[in-house]
């Protein structure tokens, strides 16, 4: 079956680690997302990429860092810098094609900070 | 700009009732309008799109919502509400070739027995 894989589901960390979620697809998308969600905010875009080898700041890109290697991969690394990064984290894909179609999401992870 | 209101934070039915959850956008551009649904620590399912084709759109679980440029408005409907429902629900705004995505801030549907 096509679809998003996200791991790790649920993540602890202390305070000045950095950590990184995986993001994997298999859709044959060219975009990909990064989301954060907190309770009633909706969901905000960290980073995206429309193209191997390129990417975008979001909205709230202070503090994460990512790559786009491979097609299939969007690893987001969550830095020390980042003050408040308990959260959930949404990756999705889509295709980058001129009628704008749906995102596809994973089923997230859970970063919390002890 | 684009942007996207949900005018509700919470609603509350009761089974078998109707499903009204209420969505206004703003867009300089004609926009393509999705509505999504999450449930708990899970990620986000499509319920269905508007890409400038029928204005009324039927989706997924016997949703439907309709697509009022004068408005400015896609409000997501179901004639009955089931337990499964009980869910947050998402509008979505995105822009013709831009690929980037605006979120409203969620409605969370509570359904009662």
């Amino acid at each position: 079956d096509g679809g998003i894989t996200q791991s790790p589901k649920y993540l602890f960390r202390k305070e000045g680690q950095n950590v990184t979620l995986s993001c994997e697809q298999n859709l044959n998308h060219d975009a990909m997302y990064w989301y954060r969600q907190d309770p009633g905010q909706g969901l905000r875009l960290i980073y995206y990429s429309q193209i191997v080898n390129d990417f975008q700041k979001g909205d709230i890109a202070e503090g994460y860092s990512v790559s786009r290697e491979k097609k299939e991969s969007f690893p987001l690394t969550v830095t020390s810098a980042q003050k408040n990064p308990t959260a959930f984290y949404l990756c999705a894909s889509g295709k980058r094609e001129l009628d704008t179609g749906e995102l596809f999401f994973g089923e997230g992870s859970r970063l919390t900070v002890l | 700009a684009q942007s996207v209101t949900q005018l509700d934070s919470h609603v509350s039915v009761s089974e078998g009732t109707p499903v009204l959850l209420r969505c206004n956008y703003s867009s300089s551009y004609s926009p393509s309008l999705f509505w999504y649904v999450q449930h708990p620590n899970k990620g986000l399912q499509l319920l269905l799109k508007y890409t400038s084709a029928a204005t009324l759109v039927k989706g997924i679980n016997g949703f439907e919502a309709e697509f009022k440029k004068s408005e400015t408005s896609f409000h997501l409907t179901k004639p009955s509400a089931h337990m499964s429902d009980a869910a947050e629900y998402f509008c979505v705004v995105s822009v013709y070739n831009f690929n980037k995505f605006y979120f409203g801030s969620g409605t969370k549907l509570n359904v009662k027995p």
